[in-house]
């Protein structure tokens, strides 16, 4: 199983680019990279998922080096909605069962 | 993105009656739904996993007599906390994927259980 270590907490400003690294060095070879951001008192969402190299949708982009044992979550021009604690969960696909729930990053977004 | 329902949001209790928490796929179906329990700052702890037609496999230290799964359709799953004390006091929340190699998670709201 691959444990995964990211910051405890972040704070940043509206309006910049927020960078969370997350280390993952015993990653195995099937295991995928995910990202969930979480509200207080609501469920987890997932935010982007990645194999290798980038990845990027509407709200996020994923960096993975060459050697999968780190990935960078970059949220652009955060705004105050965006605090929240964003966890990176590293996994064989399929096998949900065995994720292991980090504390997460907490993003403190201030004005 | 699928969507996941989860009800009660909240709910208060006394100590000894039981709860029932649903929790429905509204627009997917899902052979295995996922439980959790999570305390203020902490981080989510899998209780158990529901499989459609069968028993639930529960994680080390879960007791099935007392959160009892029933995953009785491809949409549905529900825990039911049994006999509940104090300490049962949580935020419980589910899970569920698209598919057996869908690795991408779709959570319901989560429910805050208070047992006085």
């Amino acid at each position: 199983l691959a444990k995964t270590t990211q910051p405890i907490s972040m704070d940043s400003y509206e309006g910049q680019e927020v960078n969370i690294t997350c280390s993952h060095n015993n990653i195995a070879t099937n295991d995928y990279i995910t990202w969930y951001q979480q509200f207080p008192s609501q469920g987890p969402r997932f935010i982007i998922q990645g194999y290798k190299t980038k990845v990027t949708n509407e709200v996020a982009s994923l960096f993975i080096p060459a050697d999968r044992k780190s990935s960078t979550l970059s949220l652009p021009r955060v705004s105050l909605s965006d605090t929240a604690v964003y966890y990176c969960l590293v996994g064989e696909a399929g096998n949900n069962r065995k994720l292991i729930w980090g504390l997460g990053t907490s993003l403190a977004v201030n004005p | 993105g699928a969507v996941v329902s989860q009800h009660p949001s909240w709910v208060i209790c006394k100590s000894g009656t039981s709860v029932k928490i649903e929790c429905r796929s509204l627009d997917f179906q899902a052979t295995t739904m996922f439980w959790y329990r999570q305390f203020p700052k902490q981080s989510l702890m899998l209780m158990a996993t529901s499989n459609e037609g069968s028993k639930a496999t529960y994680e080390q230290g879960v007791e099935k007599d007392k959160f009892l799964i029933n995953h009785a359709s491809l949409t549905l799953s529900t825990l039911t906390v049994t006999s509940a004390h104090p300490e049962d006091s949580s935020f419980y929340i589910c899970s569920a994927s698209q598919g057996l190699h869908d690795e991408k998670l779709f959570f319901g709201s989560g429910t805050q259980l208070s047992v006085l």
